[in-house]
């Protein structure tokens, strides 16, 4: 069964940062590309990062470009998101969500979500 | 960067009605577009793939069209349990810009 954890959200300071993990398990983690998506109180879905399944190949939208890096660790089959410079704007629940193969697919699974709120 | 424009951002139906949601790419992007499911408080669940290719375990009654650069994603006969906000998003490349959603409200 696939199963992608979410962790790291909470609490943080405008102008902070905060790393967001998703730990993967029940699938062949390294054959798979992933994403973040978010999605604010009340809004739609916001594709957020994508990365691909040997990490060689990241983009990331332009609302986050240049604050915040997507990454893996194939050997701890998890995924991150470093968040920085982070602002009211980026409050939202963000979800990790694997790709249906190597490259940029549908997502067919995702995590819960964890929350992330961005105030003073 | 494409665009996905999402129409309609609401609606409301009766129990039986077909229900046809359009998603439309700004330019050209394949067959690369996915249909998703958010039910209130819940996670997005995979609908539909390929523009119409229906994920595994996924009811008969839901299906995908492409025309050129346009999506229509139907239900052909709403069912209670369908109460939700679908989201298109497009693949083909980076960014995989999600449209605004529609939601779908039982009359």
């Amino acid at each position: 069964e696939v199963q992608l954890l979410e962790s790291g959200g909470g609490l943080v300071q405008p102008g902070g940062s905060l790393r967001l993990s998703c730990a993967a398990s029940g699938f062949t983690f390294y054959n798979y590309a992933m994403n973040w998506v978010r999605q604010a109180p009340g809004k739609g879905l916001e594709w957020v990062s994508v990365i691909s399944d040997s990490g060689d190949s990241a983009y990331h939208a332009d609302s986050v470009k240049g604050r915040f890096t997507i990454s893996r660790d194939n050997s701890k089959n998890t995924l991150y998101l470093q968040m920085n410079s982070l602002s009211a704007e980026d409050t939202a629940v963000y979800y990790c969500a694997k790709d249906q193969g190597s490259g940029w697919y549908a997502a067919d699974y995702w995590g819960q979500g964890t929350l992330v709120t961005v105030s003073s | 960067d494409i665009q996905m424009t999402q129409s309609p951002s609401s609606l409301s139906a009766s129990v039986g009605d077909r229900v046809t949601i359009t998603c439309r790419a700004s330019q050209g992007i394949s067959n690369s577009l996915a249909w998703y499911q958010q039910k209130s408080g819940t996670v997005p669940k995979l609908l539909i793939y390929a523009a119409s290719t229906l994920q595994s375990g996924v009811p008969s009654r839901f299906s995908g069209i492409r025309s050129g650069t346009d999506f229509t994603l139907t239900i052909s006969s709403l069912q209670p349990e369908d109460v939700a906000t679908y989201y298109c998003q497009k693949y083909d490349s980076a960014p995989l810009t999600f449209g605004g959603g529609t939601k779908v409200e039982i009359k």
